[in-house]
């Protein structure tokens, strides 16, 4: 049971080149999302999906885009890198089945992507 | 937007004494709170976590405190050890959907 497995682990891009950052869970959960994690601040939210098929934006979007196409991988994608986008990103999902009163929901997070943009 | 945030950036804790991290949270709406740990270089890896439901939470050598009254929550950790060493993170959990808050963290270090 490999959790959620993040590649690559780090990564050096020139302004203006596009990449995507891959994603996969193999615990089946329903849900699962990306964060992003500057110096000195907590993890902010930059997009999330409740499902396959289903995406949606959280607090920090812009310049990034993902897909849902299986349930299993959640790939998010830097269509133009800026200096601003260096950044740790963490993947993170959960089952998003409540599991009673004193169950948890499970949010695992990956190890990590370390990007560096020039 | 609402938010969740830790009251003290850094924290120095000779090592054998017991650690106490503070939260504060805003969204009267949330109804899952989970502390997490994040060591150099690594994921943030789960601790212990609370529901709304609860005030206290006990694991090994760490207690979850929730007060919804003044919306705080706080993790104690019991007789500190140089492993303990991380930035700690609060986040919570919206009634409505799965998405989680993050506070800014606090900084461990333990003193031999």
């Amino acid at each position: 049971n490999a959790g959620v497995t993040q590649t690559p682990k780090f990564q050096v891009l020139k302004t203006g080149q596009s990449m995507t950052l891959q994603c996969a869970q193999d615990m089946n959960h329903e849900y699962m999302s990306w964060y992003r994690q500057d110096p000195g601040m907590g993890l902010r939210l930059i997009h999330y999906s409740v499902g396959a098929g289903i995406t949606d934006q959280g607090e920090v979007p812009n310049g990034y885009n993902v897909s849902r196409s299986t349930t299993e991988d959640f790939p998010l994608r830097l269509l133009s890198a800026a200096p601003s986008q260096t950044s740790v990103y963490f993947c993170a999902s959960t089952r998003g089945v409540r599991t009673g009163l004193t169950g948890n929901y499970g949010y695992t997070f990956g190890s990590g992507t370390r990007l560096t943009v020039v | 937007g609402e938010s969740v945030g830790l009251h003290l950036p850094t924290l120095s804790v000779q090592e054998g004494d017991n650690s106490i991290i503070n939260c504060a949270y805003s969204n009267s709406a949330s109804d899952y709170f989970i502390w997490y740990k994040q060591e150099s270089g690594k994921g943030p890896q789960f601790i212990i976590d609370i529901r709304s439901n609860m005030d206290k939470r006990q694991g090994q050598r760490v207690t979850v405190l929730l007060n919804k009254t003044v919306k705080h929550l706080s993790l104690q950790i019991a007789a500190t050890q140089p492993g303990d060493s991380a930035v700690y993170f609060c986040a919570e959990k919206g009634g409505n959907d799965y998405k989680l808050s993050f506070g800014a963290g606090t900084t461990v270090t333990v003193r031999a």
